[in-house]
């Protein structure tokens, strides 16, 4: 069984440009979440989905992240304009329900130059 | 203020010493997890626990909810047991702890 897949790996943008994640999570998992991981601190939840409905958005930094989850599975997460503050692992997890074992993607690394 | 902490933050080991990796929680939870992250690498589960304790391995995690505490224990470490632990717990959400990074030298 495939894992939590994300894309890209790696992103290098300048400051202000617009910048997309990608999340497929495990098949059959209800919730979905993203977490933006600084160097050497533990993830931070910037919003949790369960099915396609964003349940908790309550630390994703609405003027400028913004997220979907269509049809309850794949997620993107996007940042406009991107800051350097923003530089950072996003990391993607899923879950079979709210609660349960999460699963992690690989993460992409964002680098705002 | 952290809801979860973790003790301590960096450990440095001989290979085969007994490693112990505390956690402290201040939030009501339903379950504890402890992950694994190697550097570069994603996040692994390695125990999910709400009560007593579990043993993978050389593994062994344990958690005493009166006292909202919960340790990882490594037993005949290894130097690919080096990485970063970390503690989360579901409260009304899911809390980190900051983790502990371990390396253990051959």
């Amino acid at each position: 069984e495939a894992g939590v897949v994300q894309s890209p790996r790696y992103k290098i943008i300048e400051k202000k440009q617009p910048v997309a994640f990608w999340c497929n999570p495990i098949s059959g998992h209800n919730t979905l979440y993203w977490y933006l991981q600084n160097l050497g601190q533990g993830p931070e939840l910037l919003i949790r989905y369960e099915n396609e409905e964003a349940v908790d958005d309550s630390q994703l930094p609405k003027d400028r992240f913004s997220a979907e989850r269509l049809k309850g599975v794949d997620s993107t997460l996007k940042i406009q304009p991107a800051e350097l503050g923003d530089s950072a692992v996003y990391l993607c997890a899923s879950s079979l329900y709210s609660g349960y074992e999460q699963y992690f993607g690989p993460g992409t690394r964002l680098t705002v130059t | 203020k952290n809801e979860v902490e973790q003790s301590p933050q960096n450990l440095t080991a001989q290979e085969g010493e007994f490693i112990t990796i505390n956690c402290s929680y201040s939030v009501g939870i339903s379950a504890l997890h402890w992950l694994q992250q190697h550097p570069g690498g994603g996040i692994v589960s390695l125990f999910m626990l709400s009560s007593g304790k579990k043993k993978h391995g050389r593994l062994i995690a344990t958690i005493n909810i009166q006292e909202k505490h919960s340790s990882l224990h490594i037993t005949a470490s290894h130097p690919r047991d080096s990485a970063v632990y970390i503690c989360a717990v579901n409260g009304n959400q899911f809390y980190f702890g900051t983790g502990t990074s371990l390396t253990v030298i051959p």
